[in-house]
């Protein structure tokens, strides 16, 4: 059981480089999330998907895109990378929006 | 608990004795929420949820109580293991979303 998987699960950028967060379920859940979180800190959500073919923003979207590319997949690029945006990546799912979550083990980033 | 940004506000308990963590809510709409346990390098695990038209729930060596009155969510862990040693995060569903707490850390005594 994969469950929430997300590549890669380290990543060091240069200011201003691009890159793309991967994350796939295989759980068959509708909703699909992307949390960050910064240390001794709680989870703060960057975007969501309630389900295939939707997007919305959550508590600090700036600097980020997502695409929603299939039931499974959910992507999180950062197309200019700053320095803030140093933290821990998490991607959830869950059947319903704002139900259980179940989290992947996350992408430690960090910018330079 | 409330978080105050890098300082965790942390619980430290014997082995063996009851743990309560504490958490209190924004909004009075809210109408489920969810325990979170975190270790160290990993995302966080379900412990239990409950929603508001309950005011306790029970699971295995955990309970959560919601006092919607004041706000306050608690959990309360039965005879604490060292396995227990976490980041506890509470989450409320707001509309579409999940918004988290800053979390406690409990670190269990042997």
């Amino acid at each position: 059981n994969a469950g929430v998987t997300q590549t890669p699960k380290f990543q060091v950028l240069k200011t201003g480089q691009s890159m793309t967060l991967q994350c796939a379920q295989d759980m068959n859940h509708n909703s699909m999330y992307w949390y960050r979180q910064d240390p001794g800190m709680g989870l703060r959500l960057i975007y969501y998907s309630a389900s295939e073919g939707t997007t919305d923003k959550g508590e600090v979207p700036n600097g980020y895109n997502v695409s929603r590319l299939n039931k499974r997949e959910f992507s999180l690029r950062l197309e200019s990378a700053a320095p803030s945006q140093t933290s821990v990546y998490f991607c959830a799912s869950s059947t319903g929006a704002g139900e259980k979550l179940f989290f992947g083990s996350g992408t430690q980033l960090s910018v330079l | 608990g409330e978080s105050v940004g890098l300082h965790l506000p942390t619980l430290s308990v014997q082995e063996g004795d009851n743990s309560i963590i504490n958490c209190a809510y924004s909004n009075s709409a809210s109408d489920y929420f969810i325990w979170y346990k975190q270790e160290s390098g990993k995302g966080p695990q379900f412990i239990i949820d409950i929603r508001s038209n309950m005011d306790k729930r029970q699971g295995q060596r955990v309970t959560v109580l919601l006092n919607k009155t004041v706000k306050h969510l608690s959990l309360q862990i039965a005879a604490t293991q060292p396995g227990d040693s976490a980041v506890y995060f509470c989450a409320e569903k707001k509309g579409n979303m999940l918004t988290f707490g800053g979390g406690t850390r409990l670190m269990v005594k042997p």
